[in-house]
């Protein structure tokens, strides 16, 4: 596509509840990022997928978050048993992975947790 | 302290002014990029300059690099109302994981007509 497409664009659920966002990236960039941001706040890395390679994980902020990409494109960041204080924008972002690590964006998901 | 941390946190200028955007980090980069978020939407990046550059132009859109002082500075000359925006800057670690990006908390810019 032409730009990072995210769905949905909002999410209201109630606490305990799984939620699942997706992202597709542009095509043909092999690495993907996702990121939250709180209100007010800057981004905060939660995981890293560059092609086949192990993604890195280390962001998340608990065992309740996981994320995947399946053939290399479209990824799914999970959480489960969501918590008011996972209220936030979730970002993901695309590139290359070659050169400058220019990052494009998406629209964002914003959730919030009741 | 986070790397990448954004003075002031808010700005508000007329129209036509000038408006500077100060960034600090911490650590030895790569690179630092500055990006722009206009309210409920994605970031969108707008430059970037190497550790070995000290200044960049592009549009009305000037940048500067300090790395003695870790620190960094976007101008933007000749303000509208359509530059209102959070202002991001960004940066690549050397001599670490150079995908990740680190940023800051922003700066909110509002361009008054």
């Amino acid at each position: 596509g032409a730009g990072v497409s995210q769905s949905p664009s909002n999410k209201v659920t109630e606490k305990g509840k799984d939620v699942e966002l997706r992202c597709d990236p542009i095509s043909g960039h092999t690495a993907l990022y996702w990121y939250r941001q709180s209100l007010g706040q800057g981004l905060e890395f939660l995981i890293y997928f560059q092609g086949n390679s192990a993604p890195d994980k280390s962001g998340l902020p608990s065992d309740r978050f996981s994320a995947e990409r399946t053939g290399g494109s479209v990824s799914t960041l999970t959480i489960q048993r969501t918590q008011q204080e996972d209220s936030a924008v979730y970002l993901c972002a695309s590139n290359r992975a070659r050169g400058s690590n220019i990052q494009y964006f998406g629209a964002g998901t914003r959730l919030s947790v009741l | 302290s986070q790397q990448g941390e954004e003075d002031p946190q808010a700005l508000s200028i007329q129209e036509g002014e000038n408006a500077t955007m100060n960034c600090s980090y911490k650590t030895s980069i790569n690179n630092l990029q500055w990006y722009r978020q206009n309210s409920g939407r994605g970031l969108v990046h707008l430059i970037l300059i190497r550790s070995n550059e000290r200044e960049k132009h592009s549009g009305r859109l000037r940048v500067t690099l300090d790395t003695s002082k870790k620190s960094s500075s976007l101008l933007i000359t000749a303000s509208r109302a359509a530059d209102t925006a959070s202002y991001f800057c960004a940066t690549e670690r050397s001599g670490g994981s150079n995908y990740k990006l680190t940023f800051g908390k922003g700066t909110l810019l509002t361009v008054n007509p």
